[in-house]
């Protein structure tokens, strides 16, 4: 099984920062990693997929990239809206998330 | 407007059975894999498993915390999908919810979820 790891598990950030969390798979996954953001009762939503593409509708400020085992997905300016959690997911072989990172403003 | 809508869930004794439906509306149901996805109060995501379309002849995969207990099984002439679980354990209690490949290989939409309490 492809296991995934996120860091941080939890940040919080001002208004405006930039924010990078870091994903790694257990192995090579080439580029089938989606990220998902949840806001608290809600249920998950598409924002990236294939690593680095935008899924249409979601704001600019939003970006992935990484191939391979490590991947990257940064906010490029914090708003109140984003306040929710990030997940990583592979798809290369199933399925598997990774534990999340919790953004909230500083 | 592409929707899925999740139901039957519920309360079950431990060892029990369930089965959550989910119905579909808005897309082509029967050319889409259609996944099940927990997730327990305050944690992460957990990947239940998928039905693949009748071009792709049905195929499961499954998780290996559900594998044996839990099925997954579609009827496309119902736009519904099915998720029929048995021999429940506590760390089964949960939110489910079903959602879809889409073509770019990620999961949209998702439905809102149904709660599974297992617990005595």
């Amino acid at each position: 099984d492809i296991q995934m790891t996120q860091s941080p598990s939890s940040l919080s950030a001002s208004v405006g920062d930039r924010v990078t969390i870091t994903c790694q798979a257990s192995q090579d996954i080439s580029n089938y990693l989606n990220w998902y953001q949840q806001k608290p009762g809600k249920a998950p939503k598409l924002l990236i997929y294939d690593a680095s593409n935008l899924e249409t509708g979601v704001p600019s400020r939003f970006s992935g990239s990484g191939s391979g085992t490590d991947f990257t997905f940064t906010i490029s300016s914090l708003q109140p809206e984003d306040i929710a959690t990030y997940y990583c997911q592979q798809y290369d072989n199933l399925v598997t998330f990774g534990p999340g990172t919790k953004v909230d403003i500083k | 407007e592409v929707q899925l809508v999740e139901s039957g869930g519920g309360l079950v004794q431990p060892g029990g059975s369930l089965k959550l439906s989910c119905a579909a509306s808005g897309f082509t149901f029967s050319g889409s894999a259609m996944h099940w996805v927990r997730q327990a109060s305050g944690k992460g995501l957990e990947w239940v498993g998928r039905i693949r379309s009748k071009a792709n002849s049905y195929a499961t995969a499954y998780a290996a915390s559900v594998k044996g207990r839990f099925t997954i099984s579609r009827d496309d002439s119902k736009n519904t999908a099915y998720l029929q679980m048995n021999s429940l354990k506590t760390e089964d209690t949960a939110v489910y919810y079903c959602t879809k490949t889409i073509l770019t290989g990620g999961f949209d939409p998702w439905g809102q979820g149904t709660l599974v309490t297992v617990s005595s």
